[in-house]
């Protein structure tokens, strides 16, 4: 059964400041991983969609990489910025899922200081 | 273009009573899933349709809960006699098709009182 946690459940880091979110997931035969961010009182919004075959997706100033050999993906954030403070989520499509449903981790919470 | 829409946005009924949320997917997605959001659990998949079929049912807890999907575009989920623990954030997303990266909407958030 796949498992996916991320750590630190909670960060906070002054404006400027790069960092990097972590995900892990328990079976490595994934289809696909995808990172969210969630707002308050919000849904959540796809940052990045990363195929099993690919090792790294990149949007402005996220990176998203995958490993599946070690059950890890990290989201790299740049230069961060107050707007950047938000929940974020990884999800993970079993590999021998033909339905698509999401695993998703517990998040971080990320909170960026002016 | 339009995101996926649901509806309400806030729902507060009395426990027992039966609730019903709507989702309107992306036009043209094929694929729809609604995940339940709570404190204690997280995010947990309920249930998945391609088209107006439902293949995986696995994630619906108790047999009060039930969904349906029309015209391969809106799906309503129902939740008969409510109990306070079906409290939580429910979400609906669409994707192009299953296994594509999926897009979510606002969600409902339901208090039973």
């Amino acid at each position: 059964k796949q498992e996916v946690t991320q750590i630190p459940a909670a960060l906070s880091v002054p404006e400027g400041e790069n960092l990097v979110l972590n995900c892990s997931f328990t079976d490595s035969a994934i289809y696909n991983l995808q990172w969210f961010r969630q707002d308050p009182g919000k849904g959540l919004t796809s940052l990045l969609l990363i195929q099993s075959s690919q090792r790294e997706q990149t949007s402005g100033r996220l990176n998203a990489s995958l490993d599946k050999s070690s059950g890890r993906s990290t989201l790299y954030i740049a230069a961060s910025q107050p707007g950047d403070s938000a929940t974020y989520l990884c999800a993970a499509v079993g590999g021998s899922s033909n339905t698509g449903k999401l695993i998703f981790g517990q998040g971080t919470t990320l909170q960026v200081k002016p | 273009g339009a995101g996926v829409s649901q509806s309400p946005s806030n729902k507060v009924t009395e426990k027992g009573k039966d609730v019903e949320l709507r989702c309107d997917p992306i036009s043209g997605h094929t694929a729809l899933y609604w995940y339940r959001q709570s404190l204690g659990q997280g995010l947990e998949f309920l249930i998945y349709f391609q088209g107006n079929s439902a293949p995986d049912k696995s994630g619906l807890p108790s047999d009060r809960f039930s969904a349906e999907r029309t015209g391969g575009s809106v799906s309503t989920l129902t939740i008969q006699r409510t109990q306070q623990e079906d409290s939580a954030v429910y979400l609906c997303a669409s994707s192009l098709e299953g296994n594509r990266g999926q897009h979510f909407g606002d969600g409902t958030r339901l208090s039973i009182l």
